[in-house]
């Protein structure tokens, strides 16, 4: 099974650059996260919503709940934002499903 | 600081002998969870814990066991560890189960 598609798997960019990485699912859904998992393997969550955009310093999330699609945006990329992005979600079922990442190197 | 902690963070063992991996929140968070993460696979979840005394299974529960005595404290036990389960584990912990989760350091389990 397979409620969660991320594209693409790997994304190259040069410092500067207007990143997107898209998430799409298959089920119904009351929020969706987008998590940074760092080459030290720590995680930490950066977005959570349920309708609309969010912004976080160079980071927005948007997300459309019909079209069951969401996107995170990174503005003037840096090499620091080099890490794995995930989508997850909480299914009606009270379980977590996450997207296999995005792992975007941001060359200086 | 509020945080997740997780103990052992690394651990080697053999076939067949019980381990018990911890975790613990300081948040008074009522939603915990364990994950797995594989290679190729992504994160997947355990077991995870509405609020104390009640937890369900995730995705891959099988040769896993969880407890909820305490709300801060989350255990994951493997009694009977096999190759397979060799993996990098995240605990985490939210108000509630939609809200934002907060994940611990991950505990890498080598089962030999």
């Amino acid at each position: 099974k397979n409620e969660v598609e991320q594209s693409p798997q790997n994304l190259t960019a040069q410092e500067g650059e207007f990143i997107t990485i898209n998430c799409s699912y298959s089920v119904g859904i009351s929020a969706l996260h987008w998590l940074q998992q760092h080459p030290g393997g720590g995680i930490v969550s950066l977005f959570m919503l349920s309708s609309g955009k969010k912004k976080h310093g160079r980071l927005i999330a948007t997300i459309n709940i019909q079209e069951k699609h969401s996107s995170l945006h990174i503005t003037a990329s840096h090499p620091r934002d080099s890490a794995v992005y995930i989508c997850a979600f909480a299914h009606t079922g009270n379980q977590f499903y996450f997207g296999t990442g995005t792992s975007l190197t941001v060359i200086p | 600081e509020a945080q997740v902690t997780q103990n052992p963070r690394y651990l080697i063992t053999v076939t067949g002998k019980k381990l018990t991996v911890t975790c613990s929140q300081n948040m008074n968070h009522e939603y915990m969870s364990w994950y797995r993460q594989d290679p190729g696979l992504g994160l997947r979840q355990i077991y995870y814990s509405m609020n104390v005394e009640v937890t369900d299974k995730g995705d891959v529960p099988e040769g896993y066991k969880v407890s909820r005595k305490e709300k801060r404290n989350f255990p994951l036990i493997l009694e009977s560890p096999s190759p397979n389960q060799t993996s990098l584990y995240f605990c985490a912990s939210s108000i509630r189960r939609e809200e934002t989760q907060y994940f611990g350091p991950g505990t890498r389990l080598l089962v030999l």
